[in-house]
């Protein structure tokens, strides 16, 4: 069975200041897809960022950066420089690779608050 | 490119009533649409898997008979929640796909749907 562990329910910091979050996962398969998601408090999930099981590259987009390690089942999320614009809920999900197995099991989610 | 909608996006109805909420892929073919549900401060739990033209295929506790799911076109899936109860109160996802060569055919997203049971 898939799994999607985020072990911070809440994280608060001031604005500037840098911030990770965890994601562990749990999959059977050899080869699979990890995400992150945003939820701003409108609901409507904004897709960030998916990366292939094979593809174990750190990634950087602007302030976003990802760390992906597959020896320790993780993939967290970095916000560098952090703005009040960031705070929102952060899903971190798994899916399998086969088409009629390609469910999106998500994490419980990080709610992040970035204060003034 | 690649944009869902749901309709409506809130709605309020009396408890024993039944609401039905749409799901439309706006500009490409969904092959297959999810929803999902999730309640307040919690994560999106998958409901079902819907393929056009057959019948959806229902996560482990989640009663068919009283989310109906329909997918009778490429563009578009509803659920209906019959016999609403207060504890049907929530969130309702739906996300869209449509089957591509590449490995892995990416879920899009509609904005969401909250339901209030009274």
């Amino acid at each position: 069975a898939q799994k999607v562990t985020q072990a911070q329910t809440e994280i608060s910091v001031v604005e500037k200041e840098d911030v990770t979050l965890d994601c562990v996962y749990e999959t059977r398969d050899t080869t699979y897809y990890l995400f992150w998601y945003k939820q701003p408090p409108s609901g409507e999930l904004v897709f960030l960022i998916r990366r292939n099981s094979f593809d174990e590259q750190n990634e950087i987009s602007g302030r976003y950066s990802w760390n992906f390690q597959k020896s320790t089942s993780s993939f967290n999320f970095t916000i560098t420089a952090s703005q009040v614009v960031d705070s929102a809920v952060y899903f971190c999900a798994l899916s399998g690779v086969i088409q009629g197995a390609q469910k999106l099991v998500f994490g419980q989610g990080t709610r992040l608050t970035i204060n003034p | 490119g690649a944009v869902v909608s749901q309709h409506p996006s809130w709605v309020i109805c009396k408890s024993g009533t039944s609401v039905k909420i749409e799901c439309r892929s706006l500009d490409f073919q969904a092959t297959t649409m999810f929803w999902y549900r999730q309640f307040p401060k919690q994560s999106l739990m998958l409901m079902a898997t819907s393929n056009e033209g057959s019948k959806a295929t229902y996560e482990q506790g989640v009663e068919k008979d009283k989310f109906l799911i329909n997918h009778a076109s490429l563009t578009l899936s509803t659920l209906t929640v019959t016999s609403a109860h207060p504890e049907d109160s929530s969130f309702y996802i739906c996300s869209a796909r449509y089957l591509r060569g590449s490995s892995y055919n990416e879920q899009f997203f509609g904005p969401g749907t909250r339901l209030t049971v009274l």
